[in-house]
């Protein structure tokens, strides 16, 4: 079955930039999609087919991708940001995860 | 507002079985494709099932394939995940999400999600 690499954690300083990455041979052949989830919530939708943003989601989030590698990219982040990041793909008629990112504001 | 609203999680013993709902609002639901999405504890997003707009399209994990049924009612806006030959493996909370599609391969994201149910294996 297909799979999504994301790193276990990330930490950036508040205010500063943070990256997470997503790592798969079919990116950039479908879309990608990223979800903040914070402790005893459910995922909320933050970039959706690559780069966009729902209404309400922050302009600091942004989705990029190059090659193998889709990247959500948070620019100064915020306390508030500090959650787990998932990205999301399809493969065929089915759905993929990758194993979500921790990201942690220090 | 749009809002997804699952119930009939519980505990029940392996080898059983349940039957999950998620009643929706705020949004047209006959228009949109609709996933069962779980997490165990401590545990990353695991996508168990979709169902297309109409329910002619369904896919499910190879995990849950043969154990699992997902249905749709339209007319009561309600989705369902009949849950059979339960395995402790099968314990988390089980959340059902929106998709900006209709279909099946829609390659879209999820944009609304429920606040899940907790299913339970165990004897």
């Amino acid at each position: 079955s297909y799979e999504l690499t994301q790193p276990l954690s990330v930490s950036v300083a508040l205010g500063q930039t943070a990256k997470i990455s997503c790592g798969g041979n079919k990116i950039g052949s479908r879309n990608v999609h990223w979800y903040q989830q914070k402790p005893g919530q459910a995922p909320v939708l933050v970039i959706y087919r690559d780069h966009n943003r729902p209404s309400g989601i922050p302009e600091r989030f942004s989705g990029s991708y190059s090659k193998s590698t889709a990247t959500l990219t948070v620019s100064s982040a915020q306390a508030e940001d500090e959650a787990d990041y998932y990205c999301q793909m399809w493969d065929s008629s089915t759905v993929v995860f990758g194993g979500g990112t921790k990201l942690t504001v220090l | 507002e749009a809002q997804l609203v699952e119930s009939g999680g519980t505990v029940v013993q392996p080898g059983g079985s349940l039957r999950l709902s998620c009643a929706a609002s705020g949004f047209t639901f006959d228009d949109y494709a609709m996933h069962w999405v779980r997490q165990a504890a401590g545990e990353g997003l695991e996508w168990v099932s979709l169902i297309s707009w109409d329910g002619s399209e369904i896919s499910y994990a190879d995990s849950v394939k043969g154990r699992f049924t997902v249905s749709r009612d339209n007319n009561k806006k309600s989705l369902y995940l009949q849950m059979n030959s339960l395995r402790a493996e099968d314990t988390a909370l089980y959340y059902c999400a929106k998709d900006m599609g209709s279909t099946t391969g829609s390659d879209d994201g999820f944009d609304i999600w429920g606040q899940g149910t907790k299913v339970t294996v165990a004897s």
